[in-house]
C-alpha cells in the first residue's frame, strides 16, 4: 500500500523567491517512483518531476528540483525564482516501480499563491 | 503531438439520470487511466487499462459504473444512474511504456 501525506496548509511566496513544497511517502514497494503535478484552476493535471526510489542524484527540471531524502521518506519540490503563473494545486504521488503502468497514489494537495 | 483529450468538458446532471466521458488519450499511449477527484482531495484511480483489457478495476464502484476501452485508444467511463455523491472531475491520462503519466483537462460533473 501507499501513501502520500501533505499537510503544509496554503503556501504563500513572493514573486522570483524560493519556495519548497512538502511531501512524506509511506510505500511497500521496494522500487518506486515519486510525481509532483501542478494543477492550475482549470484542472487540468501537469507533470513537472519524477524521481527514482534508487536514483541516486535528486531530479532537477528548469526552475524545479525533487529534494528526495530516502531514510526520511520525504520527497519535497523546491521552485526556484517563482512566477506568478506558479500559483496552483500541487499534488505529490508516488507509483510502483518506476510508476510506469501502475497507478499513482496523491497527497491531497497543496495551494501555492505567489505575491507579485 | 496533441495531448490527452476528454469531453465534455462540464457536465450538470439531475441525480438518477446516466452520464458518459470519453477520453482520447496521447497517439501511441497504450495505457489508460480514469482518476476521480473529489472536491479538496487528490486524484484516485478507478480503472486502468492495457491496450483494451481492464487490468485493474478494483476502485470501479461496479454497480453503476462501467468502462470500455474499444479497439485499445478512445475509452468511455459510464454513470448510470448518477448519485449526489459522484460529483467530482473525473481525469483521464495515458502513458506508453515506462512512461510518466499525462492527463487531460477532465469533466467536471455536478449532480443535482
Amino acid at each position: 500500500a501507499q501513501k502520500i501525506t501533505q499537510t503544509q496548509p496554503g503556501m504563500f511566496v513572493q514573486e522570483k523567491e524560493a519556495v519548497t513544497l512538502d511531501c512524506t511517502y509511506d510505500t511497500s514497494d521496494p522500487s518506486y517512483g515519486l510525481f509532483w503535478y501542478k494543477q492550475p484552476s482549470s484542472g487540468e493535471m501537469i507533470f513537472l518531476i519524477y524521481q527514482g526510489s534508487y536514483d541516486q542524484q535528486n531530479a532537477t527540471e528548469g526552475r524545479y528540483s525533487l529534494n528526495f531524502q530516502k531514510a526520511r521518506k520525504s520527497a519535497n519540490l523546491v521552485i526556484s525564482a517563482s512566477q506568478l503563473g506558479d500559483s496552483a494545486m500541487y499534488f505529490c504521488a508516488t507509483g510502483r516501480n518506476t510508476g510506469a503502468n501502475s497507478k499513482l497514489t496523491f497527497g491531497k494537495g497543496i495551494t501555492l499563491s505567489v505575491r507579485p | 503531438e496533441a495531448g490527452v483529450v476528454q469531453s465534455p468538458r462540464y457536465k450538470i446532471i439531475e441525480k438518477k439520470q446516466p452520464v458518459a466521458f470519453w477520453c482520447n488519450p496521447i497517439s501511441g499511449h497504450n495505457t489508460l487511466y480514469w482518476y476521480r477527484q473529489n472536491l479538496g482531495q487528490g486524484p484516485e484511480l478507478l480503472i486502468r487499462y492495457e491496450n483494451e483489457e481492464a487490468v485493474d478495476d478494483s476502485q470501479l464502484p461496479k454497480d453503476r459504473f462501467s468502462a470500455e476501452r474499444l479497439k485499445g485508444v478512445d475509452s468511455t467511463l459510464k454513470i448510470q444512474p448518477a448519485e449526489l455523491g459522484d460529483s467530482a472531475v473525473y481525469l483521464c491520462a495515458s502513458t506508453k511504456g515506462l512512461g510518466i503519466q499525462y492527463f487531460g483537462p477532465g469533466t467536471r460533473l455536478l449532480v443535482l
